[in-house]
């Protein structure tokens, strides 16, 4: 059974934080792993891809990718109002499989 | 976000009623995905389809009946639903390649009401 956990939440930071998100997942064959931001009642909207351990870098998001460790976390820099929603973290093994693992999301609120 | 696009937004029902949900992708992806997103719950993957052909169908009861008549439209047929089938429905695509499973790209959802 493939697993991706995230801590539900809420995670609350006051508004101009680092906003950390953190998401660990059991399958060590995954290869591709997705970040995504849902407003309450609106459809996930894509934020990141990651496919490779590191960093990768995108205006005020950071993906940080550690195979080894089997995590993936989101970094939220400035963190604004506007950023309150659910993020949720994504994993897909390969293999053609097309079955992604959600996992259920960490809600953000953040606080001016 | 125009990639994926969803008919109708909103649809309220009788269980006795038959309605189709409607997807299409300009994208050009070779995978279509139906999910169900209950109130304050997660994602509820229920149909694949890959190449117009269904790779998984994750024990969906059969008053959802999905079709795929090419990689670029998804409909979803509802019949006979109950009241604990309303939620937002909601269709994605992505493009997979050997090697390379891409990020899947969701439409706006359909809010279904079931009476």
């Amino acid at each position: 059974q493939k697993e991706v956990e995230q801590n539900s939440g809420p995670l609350s930071v006051p508004e101009g934080a680092i906003a950390s998100l953190n998401c660990t997942y059991s399958d060590r064959g995954s290869q591709s792993f997705f970040w995504y931001r849902q407003y309450s009642g609106k459809s996930p909207e894509l934020i990141m891809s990651i496919y490779s351990n590191g960093d990768k870098e995108d205006g005020r998001f950071t993906a940080q990718l550690n195979k080894a460790s089997q995590y993936v976390s989101l970094l939220i820099r400035d963190s604004q109002p506007s950023d309150s929603a659910t993020y949720l973290c994504a994993v897909r093994t390969g293999g053609g499989s097309y079955i992604p693992t959600f996992g259920r999301g960490t809600s953000l609120i953040v606080h001016p | 976000e125009t990639g994926v696009t969803q008919t109708p937004r909103h649809l309220v029902m009788g269980m006795t009623n038959k309605k189709s949900l409607k997807c299409e992708q300009h994208l050009g992806h070779n995978a279509m995905y139906w999910y169900k997103q209950s109130a304050k719950k997660p994602l509820e993957l229920m149909f694949v389809y890959n190449f117009k052909e269904q790779t998984e169908n994750n024990s969906v009861p059969s008053r959802f009946s999905p079709e795929c008549p090419n990689s670029s439209h998804l409909f979803l047929h509802l019949h006979t639903l109950q009241p604990e089938d309303s939620a937002l429905y909601l269709c994605a695509s992505s493009q997979d390649v050997a090697g390379r499973e891409g990020p899947q790209y969701f439409g706006p959802g359909t809010r279904l009401t079931v009476l």
